[in-house]
């Protein structure tokens, strides 16, 4: 059974420090998408790709954040530097890009900053 | 313009009960509305999904229900379970192939 693999599952670190959250996508899927879910903002999109491009990023901290899409098989979410704000649970996400086919999350990464 | 609203926040149903969870939406160019569960340290699953040319969608005890000129839609779900227990998300987005506007989430208890 395909599945969107996150990594690490849980990051504990401090205050300034940086933060790299790994997203492998379902295979043959080109697009990618970031959200993270907190309890007061619930689940909301910082960034999505089509074919490794970035398509939008405006849900995204510019000046701290930014997500890359190094090759199909490997996206990042880095944080630097990383403020207790930021503490929340970061999902990935992966669709096949046509009409009918929905978006594929991860297990996400529980991300806490001191 | 880009809202997605969604009620009620908690809901709590006896087994073998209709769970029945609404949302409302504002952006007419919305074409795809899934739903989606998520248990506890998961990430969400898509549960169903329909587009805004039928009326009505049913897949085993889970039924979508779309009002579009009520801009509204609900999801039913038939002889609660225990199982069932979880949060439940409605999302729309312009095509199902581009980002989801998510709405708050239903916490959703069945009591056996």
């Amino acid at each position: 059974d395909a599945r969107v693999t996150q990594t690490p599952r849980d990051k504990v670190t401090e205050m300034g420090q940086e933060v790299t959250m790994r997203c492998q996508p379902i295979l043959g899927h080109n697009t990618v998408f970031w959200y993270r879910q907190t309890m007061m903002q619930g689940l909301e999109l910082l960034a999505y790709f089509r074919n490794r491009a970035p398509l939008d990023d405006s849900g995204m901290p510019k000046d701290r954040f930014s997500a890359e899409m190094p090759d199909a098989t490997l996206a990042t979410l880095k944080i630097q530097p990383s403020e207790p704000r930021d503490s929340a649970v970061y999902f990935c996400a992966s669709g096949a890009g046509g009409s009918n086919q929905p978006q594929h999350f991860g297990d996400g990464t529980r991300l806490s900053i001191l | 313009q880009q809202q997605v609203k969604q009620s009620p926040q908690s809901l709590i149903v006896q087994k073998g009960g209709i769970s029945i969870i609404n949302c409302a939406y504002e952006n007419t160019a919305f074409d795809y509305f899934p739903w989606y569960q998520q248990f506890p340290g998961k990430g969400p699953a898509l549960l169903i999904a329909i587009r805004p040319d039928v009326s009505e969608k049913k897949e085993g005890r889970f039924t979508i229900s779309f009002n579009k000129s009520a801009k509204q839609f609900s999801l039913h779900i038939m002889d609660s379970q225990p199982g069932d227990s979880a949060t439940y998300f409605c999302a729309a987005s312009i095509g199902s192939a581009r980002q989801l506007t998510f709405g708050s989430g239903t916490q959703l208890t069945v009591l056996p």
